[in-house]
């Protein structure tokens, strides 16, 4: 089967950095994305990581260690409009992309 | 950027009647269209692969009958929930793959009363 793991809450303050880590096991691996979804929005993708290293996009970065089936999402210099959801996803196949259960932030002034 | 359009975003709809939802994907071709559902703080879940020109593929659980997915032409996807109940009440959202990334439209709020 396929499973990923990702923490269900995480809470910082304004300003801060946080890092949200996934692992995951999955019969295929196609590459790493993070996702963010408001409340009553839709998901917006964030990143994506199909090899080793470290992807910037200016206030966020993902990580992915293959070896460990492993990889991280780093928001820095946090902000209130960052409060939301963040879903890790490993495309498994062609066609086949599984979400993790989501990490619910919760910035803080 | 590629950009999918998903209608209607809030439908209300009475227990045994059907509702249909339209994904379009606006400036590309999406030969691949992909049905999730969300129920309340949870993840989402792939229902379906739609496939253009062909049957769509359903995940373990989910009732093709219930659940009627058609992919008639590269631009357009939809599903028709038949014979709704209240527990068929959740965010249904529809996405397409555009390079790394899926695309994904803005949701489907279903309510069944």
């Amino acid at each position: 089967g396929q499973s990923l793991e990702q923490p269900s809450e995480v809470t910082a303050v304004e300003g801060a950095i946080v890092q949200i880590n996934c692992t995951y096991q999955t019969s295929g691996f196609y590459g790493l994305s993070w996702y963010q979804q408001h409340d009553g929005g839709a998901p917006t993708f964030l990143s994506y990581n199909g090899l080793d290293g470290l992807e910037e996009t200016g206030r966020f970065s993902s990580f992915l260690s293959r070896s460990d089936s492993y990889g991280y999402l780093l928001l820095q210099e946090l902000q209130m409009k960052d409060s939301a959801s963040y879903f890790c996803a490993v495309r498994v196949a062609n066609n086949d992309m599984r979400f993790g259960a989501g990490t619910r932030l919760t910035v803080k002034p | 950027g590629a950009v999918v359009s998903q209608h209607p975003s809030r439908v209300i709809c009475k227990s045994g009647t059907s509702v249909k939802i339209e994904c379009r994907s606006l400036d590309f071709q999406a030969t691949t269209m992909f049905w999730y559902r969300q129920f309340p703080k949870q993840s989402l879940m792939l229902m379906a692969t739609s496939n253009e020109g062909s049957k769509a593929t359903y995940e373990q659980g989910v009732e093709k009958d219930k659940f009627l997915i058609n992919h008639a032409s590269l631009t357009l996807s939809t599903l028709t929930v038949t014979s709704a109940h209240p527990e068929d009440s959740s965010f249904y959202i529809c996405s397409a793959n555009a390079n790394y990334g899926y695309t994904f439209g803005s949701g489907t709020r279903l309510t069944v009363v």
